[in-house]
């Protein structure tokens, strides 16, 4: 089996603050999403990257940015935290852009 | 494009009730792949059953699904729910390399 692992677990920002989370997987898995899960308003997708070179925004990529350092690991910047901002942001990767996904544990975000 | 729809943002039933989940699907592609995801209390999602036949019922933990492409739906249901069934769960849909998931379902099961 294999993990993914997201750090840091917890996340609190300021206001205006660039604030950058990490993903990594050892499944050998092709493919790496980054969502975002607000309470009550379910996954919304924010980038994705199908191969090691690949990058494609999701639904919900204004005001994020992510890059695919090497096929194990996805990173995903904030490029200026919203205050009051609270949300948790999960990490996920599949064998291919047609299976289905492994998730990790997930960042939880706070912005005073 | 790709859609899902839960119907139902919050289920609250007794234990030993029967359990349904709504799900169903917009797409363009005739042979499509559908997912149930739950979550628990401060856990990541993580994959239930899922399915690319049509009318053959899935079955995992407990759980079965059908997939019924003559209405676009893939509801979950249980015969008998329990206290450990309690988390929000997602029907998802395979799309263009990606997955596109409903908004949830929260399911809480009383004593």
């Amino acid at each position: 089996g294999g993990i993914i692992t997201q750090t840091p677990k917890f996340l609190i920002g300021q206001e205006g603050q660039k604030l950058t989370l990490k993903c990594q997987q050892n499944f050998n898995h092709d493919t790496m999403y980054w969502y975002r899960q607000d309470s009550g308003k379910g996954l919304r997708l924010i980038y994705y990257s199908i191969t090691e070179n690949d990058l494609q925004k999701g639904d919900l990529s204004e005001g994020y940015d992510a890059s695919r350092e090497k096929k194990s690991s996805f990173s995903l910047t904030v490029t200026s935290a919203q205050k009051n901002e609270m949300a948790v942001f999960l990490c996920a990767s599949s064998r291919t852009a047609n299976s289905d996904y492994t998730f990790g544990s997930g960042t939880r975000l706070l912005v005073i | 494009g790709d859609s899902v729809t839960q119907t139902e943002g919050l289920v609250t039933l007794t234990e030993g009730l029967p359990v349904m989940l709504n799900c169903t699907y917009q797409t363009i592609y005739s042979n499509p792949f559908l997912f149930w995801y739950v979550q628990h209390l401060n856990e990541s999602p993580r994959l239930l059953l899922k399915s690319f036949t049509d009318n053959k019922r899935t079955e995992h933990q407990g759980f079965h699904a059908t997939l019924h492409k003559s209405s676009s739906s893939f509801h979950l249901q249980k015969s008998s729910a329990q206290l450990s069934d309690s988390a929000l769960y997602y029907c998802a849909l395979l799309g263009n390399n990606r997955i596109f998931f409903g908004d949830g379902t929260q399911l809480v099961v009383k004593p």
